[in-house]
């Protein structure tokens, strides 16, 4: 399975609500990436988790916390976000940390905060 | 400053016609440069990495290339089916994307 897959595909939210990211990977890869893109840009690095411990945070705002509970699955846990925080959410794993040559996206999340 | 700038911004070409797609940047310790391929509405898939200058990687009709202060990567005899925005992607003390080249591919 060569597949990294993510839920939900689409999430619509307001402004006071919290909600949840998940990705999934099951291909025994130790290393697991966030990442924002929005419209016509290119994807923003937010968070690596390798061997489900947090090593980078690229100064992303408190209202997004990343979980990775083991080492297949990642949430990005959501609260108080605002409008431009708008953008499809990607994940990616790789095999090695940091191995951005190797990683596997999945799908993403297209989040609208209303 | 670390800065990646990629060119055309977007580019038409019909089958068979080949061109080349441009990534100019400025990094400091430059530790990788990685070209992706990214259709609407699904994550990026990765194509090359290149380290240093001089270095080339081939698959099917890509062409990656390097030098030190930018990237090639080139399209020969391209396909409909290579109708994609290709984003190149530096790592020196970070990892960023240039804004991409949406390529069209016309029968």
């Amino acid at each position: 399975d060569t597949e990294v897959t993510q839920t939900p595909k689409h999430l619509v939210m307001g402004m006071t609500n919290k909600k949840s990211l998940k990705c999934e990977q099951h291909m025994g890869h130790r290393a697991m990436y966030w990442y924002k893109q929005k419209a016509k840009k290119p994807p923003e690095l937010m968070f690596v988790y390798s061997y489900e411990k947090l090593s980078i945070n690229e100064s992303v705002p408190s209202r997004f916390s990343p979980e990775c509970p083991n080492s297949s699955l990642l949430n990005l846990h959501l609260h108080a976000l605002q409008p431009e925080d708008s953008a499809l959410y990607l994940c990616a794993s790789s095999s090695r940390d940091r191995a951005y040559n190797e990683q596997f996206f999945g799908p993403g999340t297209r989040l609208t905060v209303l | 400053e670390d800065q990646v700038t990629q060119s055309p911004e977007a580019l038409r070409l019909q089958e068979g016609e080949s061109s080349s797609l441009n990534c100019s940047y400025t990094v400091s310790g430059l530790r990788g440069l990685f070209w992706y391929r990214q259709d609407p509405g699904k994550g990026p898939e990765f194509l090359f990495t290149l380290y240093s200058a001089g270095e080339e990687k081939e698959k099917e009709r890509l062409k990656a290339t390097l030098t030190k202060k930018e990237s090639f990567l080139h399209i020969t005899a391209p396909k409909p089916e290579d109708s994609a925005t290709y984003l190149c992607a530096v790592l020196g003390g970070k990892l960023i994307f240039g804004q991409g080249t949406e390529l069209s591919v016309k029968p």
